[in-house]
């Protein structure tokens, strides 16, 4: 158990829904980060929010956003959503935010299913 | 920008063998190098990091890897494979700025008795 956890573990939605995913970092975590990984495109870096603000952005959609609120858990808010963001979504969290080498831990991951 | 290279996606051992999944990076700074496994329908696991210091790195289960700056290389080993070491391993660097995680295509291993 890494200590990071995210809901739901699993969530079929339709077409153009519009579905979020929450995460609890590790106790003590300020940075939270979001990966989405799919059979085509692997594990792909979104976004990151260190202590509440936004860090770094990847690869994230414009239909997509994220929030890191005040007790430092994220949302990630997927909208107008199509069947190629079926994937599997991580969060993941550190304790510091920039070049470190600090250990970033992953969480079990939302299998998101679009219909 | 930072990249990585993982060779061949599906690595099959025999239980015993050596294990050595290859890793190669590109990186613009000195880097931050990373293997983690996935289980199916788990989470990804950090196995070792390499940030400074020693260039061999030992990480759990037996798993080690070598920082080869010549060779822009980390790849990972285990002396004697076993069956639960069957999974999907992923090599990553951190990026420039340190605020994310550049990720390798992953690899496979499959391990028969």
């Amino acid at each position: 158990d890494s200590g990071v956890t995210q809901t739901p573990k699993h969530l079929i939605t339709a077409t153009g829904q519009r579905v979020t995913l929450r995460c609890s970092p590790r106790s003590g975590d300020l940075s939270v980060y979001w990966y989405q990984q799919s059979l085509d495109q692997g594990l792909q870096f979104l976004i990151q929010y260190y202590n509440g603000e936004e860090r770094a952005k990847g690869n994230i959609l414009e239909r997509f956003s994220a929030q890191q609120f005040p007790d430092l858990h994220s949302e990630l808010n997927l909208s107008s959503l199509e069947l190629g963001d079926s994937a599997l979504y991580f969060c993941a969290s550190s304790v510091a935010g920039g070049r470190s080498g600090n250990t970033i831990y992953f969480g079990e991951g939302s299998w998101l299913t679009v219909v | 920008a930072q990249s990585v290279t993982q060779l061949g996606s599906h690595v099959s051992v025999s239980e015993g063998a050596l294990v050595l999944l290859r890793c190669n990076y590109s990186s613009s700074v000195p880097p931050y190098l990373f293997w983690y496994v996935q289980y199916p329908n788990q989470g990804l696991q950090l196995l070792l990091k390499y940030t400074t210091g020693a260039t061999l790195v030992k990480g759990i289960n037996g798993f080690e890897a070598e920082f080869k700056k010549s060779e822009t290389s980390f790849h990972l080993t285990k002396p004697s494979a076993h069956m639960s070491d069957a999974a999907e391993y992923f090599c990553a660097v951190s990026n420039q700025a340190g605020t994310a995680l550049i990720f390798g295509k992953g690899t496979t291993l499959s391990v028969s008795s």
